[in-house]
């Protein structure tokens, strides 16, 4: 059973566009929800991350909006552009146990120029 | 800041035999993370250290595979009797304040085993 969910193998849009990636989760216990973006031959890094209390947290062209209710979340990268390809990681992580991150299976976000 | 240093960047091994992966964290992060990076399975957790001290190797596979921190400065994964289902990269990561919060990850070990 997935405890973090990314409905999205892959995913192009063209440059310019906004690339919405999507994210859910099983347990109501996560409280933190970072996003990793990985480039081929590199680990992971940290985008931008939200706390179950906000609903909305913006760095930039990326923003990430979360409902609470639902238990799901997405990252909407606006102005998309061809050095945004790379892999996106949805994770997650609940207070009680707060080394424990829990990774999505990503999604393989293509921009084309 | 070089951040965290893995090595070697590709191992390749026989089914068998004996394969050390090594971590430099960066310095003055109190924790060290390791996970395994596959196609199929994507990030799993292996095991975690903080101020040296092994917390949780929940994710770690029992009989063949260890995982040590001798000094702040570095931390090895061993995986003994190597299968080719051992195929992976390997993940290494630090923290400066002991949570997952922020992870910083090396650019892995690409364990292949023939």
């Amino acid at each position: 059973q997935q405890q973090v969910r990314q409905s999205s193998q892959s995913l192009t849009v063209w440059e310019g566009e906004t690339a919405i990636l999507n994210c859910s989760y099983e347990n109501s216990a996560f409280d933190y929800f970072p996003w990793y973006q990985q480039f081929p031959g590199e680990g992971p890094a940290l985008l931008i991350a939200i706390r179950s209390v906000s609903d909305k947290k913006e760095d930039g062209r990326f923003t990430i909006f979360f409902n609470k209710r639902e238990k799901n979340l997405s990252l909407h990268i606006k102005d998309s552009q061809p050095g945004d390809s790379a892999t996106y990681f949805c994770a997650a992580s609940a207070s009680s146990g707060s080394w424990q991150l829990i990774f999505g299976s990503g999604t393989q976000l293509t921009v084309m120029p | 800041n070089a951040g965290v240093i893995q090595t070697p960047r590709h191992k390749v091994t026989g089914k068998g035999q004996e394969a050390t992966l090594w971590c430099e964290p960066i310095s003055g992060h109190s924790a060290v993370f390791w996970y395994r990076q596959t196609i199929v399975q994507g990030l799993e957790f292996l095991t975690y250290f903080r101020n040296q001290a092994p917390i949780d190797d929940s994710g770690m596979p029992k009989e063949r595979f260890s995982a040590q921190m001798p000094n702040q400065s570095h931390s090895t994964l061993k995986i003994q009797s190597t299968q080719p289902q051992d195929s992976a990269v390997y993940l290494c990561a630090s923290s400066l304040g002991g949570s997952a919060e922020t992870l910083y990850f090396g650019s892995g070990t690409r364990l292949t085993v023939l």
